[in-house]
């Protein structure tokens, strides 16, 4: 059974640069890609952006373009995504999850992203 | 990509059957066919229930069904369960391994 295991909860000041960690088991690493998805607080749910895990390539969405890095480290079966220039109304919920035939089977548990000053 | 639209909330008694909907467009929920559905209690992390528009995982009551019709995807819920409440969202591939995802459905059994 896969599983995915976050980082801890991060607190933040505007401006700063904020990096969550998901480690991957249970499953062949490579084969599968992960996505990031976000929840702001009392919201939906966000996607953000991909990352085959195979191939290293990457797709975000529009809106976060120019912010977000999604890389991967085979040897630790682990997948990371960094958001920069953080602002207030990216405080939420970050998910990773399991790619699985174009949706996502396996979550990680969430990691609590504040923005504060 | 816009937000698929589902509607705020529903809710039903149990053993009753409730259908939530999700309307995307051409580009996403009309063009491919991998819609899924996912179940969320409060504070924990969203689960599949369906993908593929019509499949379910293994380990998913077959009271959770999918279906599409053009645009509109829609997930019914037959023999409603108190542990059916939660938020319910919706997701479509949107092509170049993009996603979107519905505001959510809060489904209350009263």
């Amino acid at each position: 059974q896969g599983q995915l295991l976050q980082s801890g909860v991060e607190v933040k000041k505007p401006g700063a640069s904020v990096k969550v960690s998901c480690e991957a088991s249970g499953y062949t690493f490579s084969s599968y890609g992960i996505g990031w998805v976000r929840q702001a607080p009392g919201q939906g749910l966000e996607w953000m952006g991909w990352i085959s895990v195979y191939t290293g390539n990457t797709k975000y969405a529009q809106k976060f373009q120019d912010r977000v890095t999604i890389t991967t480290d085979t040897s630790t079966t682990t997948a990371y995504m960094e958001l920069r220039s953080l602002k207030f109304d990216d405080t939420a919920v970050y998910y990773c999850a399991r790619g699985f035939s174009y949706s996502f089977d396996y979550w990680g548990q969430g990691t609590l992203v504040t923005v504060s000053s | 990509q816009s937000a698929l639209t589902q509607p705020r909330s529903v809710s039903g008694s149990p053993g009753q059957s409730i259908i939530i909907s999700c309307t995307g467009s051409s580009s996403d929920v009309g063009a491919y066919d991998y819609v899924s559905w996912y179940q969320q209690h409060p504070g924990k992390a969203p689960k599949v229930m369906i993908y593929d528009v019509t499949k379910r995982p293994s380990g998913v009551p077959d009271r959770f069904s999918g279906s599409r019709s053009g645009n509109t995807a829609s997930l019914t819920i037959s023999a409603l369960q108190t542990e059916d409440e939660a938020d319910y969202y919706c997701s479509s591939y949107a092509g170049r391994y993009s996603w979107v995802f519905g505001g959510g459905t809060k489904l209350t059994v009263l």
